[in-house]
């Protein structure tokens, strides 16, 4: 069965730093999402992307963040100057359409700030 | 935006029990899923399901959307089903689903 997979599985980065999450969408998806869960609480939406452009954002995706499709394939998440807060899991999320299609998510990028 | 309450927010049970768990939300949907997070944080897809009934071997689910509320019954309960059972929900004119605070199932052996 196709999935969305997710790299790295877990970074510890410093305070500071900028990073980078990446992620495989299922292949014949056009809808692409991440989301974020904070340790202990609920998974949030940040950012969706169709077509090669955001379609939406919440309040969480400010100007640290910023998202690309580079090529064909990867979809990535940035966050610069990472602060401790921004420590939690991290979901790629891909679905075939959008309103009303299945989301499929990967297994999750823990990113640690210290 | 639309909310998304499930409950009960913690449920403990012996191995082998039934349990139900409710999600209610406040407006139209034409996207609901449940999703099973696992000790290790990954979320897996149970069922998507905006409307109707469907069940999936010990798993089933039913969503009244007129309702506004979903439910998932977990029967003869293992210990493999603990973890965090989430239920999301899509708004008619959303491609993004929001998710609900989640059921923490502990299965006792």
């Amino acid at each position: 069965e196709p999935e969305v997979t997710q790299t790295p599985s877990h970074q510890v980065t410093q305070m500071g730093q900028e990073v980078i999450l990446r992620c495989v969408p299922i292949s014949n998806h056009l809808y692409f999402y991440w989301y974020r869960q904070i340790l202990g609480q609920k998974v949030e939406f940040l950012v969706s992307f169709y077509n090669n452009e955001i379609s939406e954002k919440s309040e969480i995706f400010d100007d640290q963040f910023s998202v690309e499709r580079p090529d064909g394939s990867n979809f990535t998440l940035k966050i610069r100057s990472t602060k401790l807060e921004d420590s939690a899991m991290y979901f790629c999320a891909s679905s075939r359409g959008g309103r009303g299609n299945t989301i499929y998510f990967g297994e999750g990028s823990w990113l640690t700030v210290v | 935006g639309i909310q998304v309450e499930q409950s009960p927010p913690d449920l403990i049970l012996q191995e082998g029990a039934n349990s139900t768990l409710r999600c209610n939300f406040s407006d139209s949907v034409n996207n609901l899923q449940w999703f099973h997070q696992n000790p290790w944080g990954q979320l897996i897809n149970l069922f998507y399901i905006p409307s109707g009934t469907k069940q999936n071997g010990r798993l089933s689910a039913t969503t009244v959307a007129t309702e506004r509320y979903s439910l998932l019954y977990i029967s003869s309960s293992q210990t493999t089903d603990s973890g965090v059972y989430f239920c999301a929900v899509g708004k008619r004119r959303d491609d993004k689903i929001i998710f609900g605070k989640g059921t923490r199932l502990h299965i006792l052996p």
